[in-house]
């Protein structure tokens, strides 16, 4: 596999589930993102990982739980959701997390809906 | 504090006809500006970006960018667009926390 994979591509869940997306790279890189993408808004950064240390969290609800175990590996897991929370949720990673290139590298996202 | 205007979260051309997706931004230091752009079903991917050197930047694809200071626009344009370019576009700007900073989209329909 190369790139970055996302499992799994389509989840529907009742709010009193819990469950867990699942993102991994094969580019060697030391940060990993999680991002929401609803539509007609921007992306919206949830939570960065660097060498497996999170150092940005925008104010995210602690029924989104991230797990990063290695640099190649980044979890959210998902408890007590909403219906908003439906949406595109990405994982990215990039070769540093201060890098000047910006460049991020995505997968094809998790579509959750929330029932 | 950073930010990124789309005009227009649709955008319909004809085959061949040029495309100009338009993006502004607000930035206090001097920017770094990102198109990404987004397939059915797929994540984004970078499309150019410009980084303080040639204000004219070339990306995949055979779109191009330009870097205007004075207008604090970067708009993407495509001499004749293709039905291969149908899909989202992003225009971004690097944050002062070094993160990147994303306008709404805008979405490009090809007309046969």
């Amino acid at each position: 596999e190369t790139g970055v994979t996302q499992t799994p591509r389509h989840l529907v869940m009742g709010m009193t589930n819990k469950k867990s997306l699942k993102c991994e790279q094969h580019l060697g890189h030391n940060a990993m993102y999680w991002y929401k993408q609803s539509a007609k808004k921007p992306l919206e950064l949830m939570f960065v990982y660097n060498f497996k240390e999170q150092t940005e969290n925008n104010s995210v609800p602690s029924r989104f739980s991230p797990e990063c175990p290695n640099s190649s590996h980044l979890f959210l897991h998902l408890h007590t959701l909403q219906p908003e929370d439906s949406a595109l949720y990405l994982c990215a990673s990039s070769q540093e997390v201060l890098a000047d290139t910006g460049e991020l590298f995505f997968g094809e996202g998790s579509r959750l809906t929330v029932l | 504090a950073q930010s990124v205007t789309q005009l227009g979260s649709h955008v319909s051309v004809s085959e061949g006809a040029l495309v100009l997706l338009r993006c502004n931004y607000s930035s206090s230091v001097p920017p770094y500006l990102f198109w990404y752009v987004q397939y059915p079903n797929q994540g984004l991917q970078l499309l150019l970006k410009y980084t303080s050197a040639a204000t004219l930047v070339k990306g995949i694809n055979g779109f191009e960018a330009e870097f205007k200071k004075s207008e604090t626009s970067f708009h993407l344009t495509k001499p004749s667009a293709h039905m291969s370019d149908a899909a989202e576009y992003f225009c971004a700007v690097r944050g002062s926390n070094y993160q990147l900073i994303w306008g709404a989209g805008t979405k490009l329909i090809i007309k046969p």
